[in-house]
C-alpha cells in the first residue's frame, strides 16, 4: 500500500503561471516532508522540505504547504519557468526513527511556452 | 568538488550473471542508500547503510547484495536471483537523521539492461 501518493502523473502549466503539485500521505507518523526534482537520466536533486511543526516553507519561487489534518502537502512554483519542466517527487519520513525516506511515484511537470 | 559518483552510467548484463554497480561519495556522509526506479514508479529502497560495516534491507532487497567496508563506498551487486533486474539504479547519501533535516543527495544513476 502506497504511503505517499502523487495522484497526478503529469501536469502542464503555461510559462509565467503558478504550478501546483499535490501529494497525499497515509502514515500519520510522518513528520518530515521533502520535494525532489529530477531530469531524465539524472539523479533527483533536493528542492525544499518542511517539518510537521510548520504549515509553510518558502524558498525563492518554491513554497511547500502542509495540511496535517488532511494529510496533504503541495508544492507551489511561481512564476513557472521552462527549466522547471521535470519530474517532481514528494517524499516523507519519520523523525529520529531511521534514515529511510518514502517516495511517491512522481508528477511530470511540463512548462508550456 | 563534492558529490556522489555512480559508475558505469550504462551497464549490460547477460542472464545468469552477477553484476556490481559502483557508488562513491566524498561528502563525508555516514548514511548511504540504493534505490531502484522503474518507468512510472517512484524510488523503491533496496538497501541502506547508516554506518560502516552495517546495512539493512529495504523494501525490495531480494536478489541484491551490498557491502559497506569504507565510509565512501557502497557497492550494489545485482545477482542472478534478481528476476527483473532491468531498471535505473540510484545511489544516495546523507548525514544521519534524515528526519531532522538532512536530505539525501543522489548520484546520476546507472541504467542496467539485460542482453
Amino acid at each position: 500500500d502506497q504511503q505517499v501518493k502523487q495522484n497526478s502523473p503529469s501536469l502542464s502549466v503555461q510559462e509565467g503561471r503558478i504550478s501546483i503539485l499535490n501529494c497525499d500521505y497515509t502514515n500519520s507518523m510522518f513528520d518530515y516532508f521533502l520535494w525532489y526534482k529530477k531530469y531524465p537520466a539524472e539523479g533527483p536533486t533536493f528542492l525544499i522540505s518542511i517539518s510537521s511543526i510548520k504549515d509553510k516553507n518558502e524558498d525563492g519561487r518554491f513554497t511547500v504547504f502542509l495540511n496535517k489534518s488532511a494529510k496533504h502537502l503541495s508544492l507551489h512554483i511561481v512564476p513557472s519557468q521552462p527549466g522547471d519542466s521535470a519530474v517532481y517527487f514528494c517524499a516523507a519520513s519519520v523523525r529520529n526513527r531511521d534514515d529511510k525516506i518514502i517516495f511517491g511515484k512522481g508528477t511530470r511537470l511540463h512548462i508550456l511556452p | 568538488d563534492g558529490g556522489i559518483t555512480q559508475s558505469p552510467k550504462y551497464l549490460f548484463r547477460k542472464e545468469g550473471q552477477n553484476v556490481t554497480l559502483s557508488c562513491e561519495q566524498n561528502l563525508n556522509h555516514d548514511a548511504m542508500y540504493w534505490y531502484r526506479q522503474d518507468p512510472g514508479q517512484g524510488l523503491r529502497l533496496i538497501y541502506y547503510s547508516q554506518i560502516v560495516n552495517d546495512f539493512q534491507k529495504g523494501d525490495i532487497a531480494e536478489g541484491y547484495s551490498v557491502s559497506r567496508e569504507k565510509k565512501e563506498s557502497f557497492p550494489l551487486t545485482v545477482t542472478s536471483a534478481q528476476k527483473n533486474p532491468t531498471a535505473f539504479y540510484l545511489c544516495a547519501s546523507s548525514f544521519p537523521g534524515t528526519g531532522a533535516g538532512q536530505p539525501q543527495h543522489f548520484g546520476d544513476g546507472t541504467r542496467l539492461s539485460i542482453l
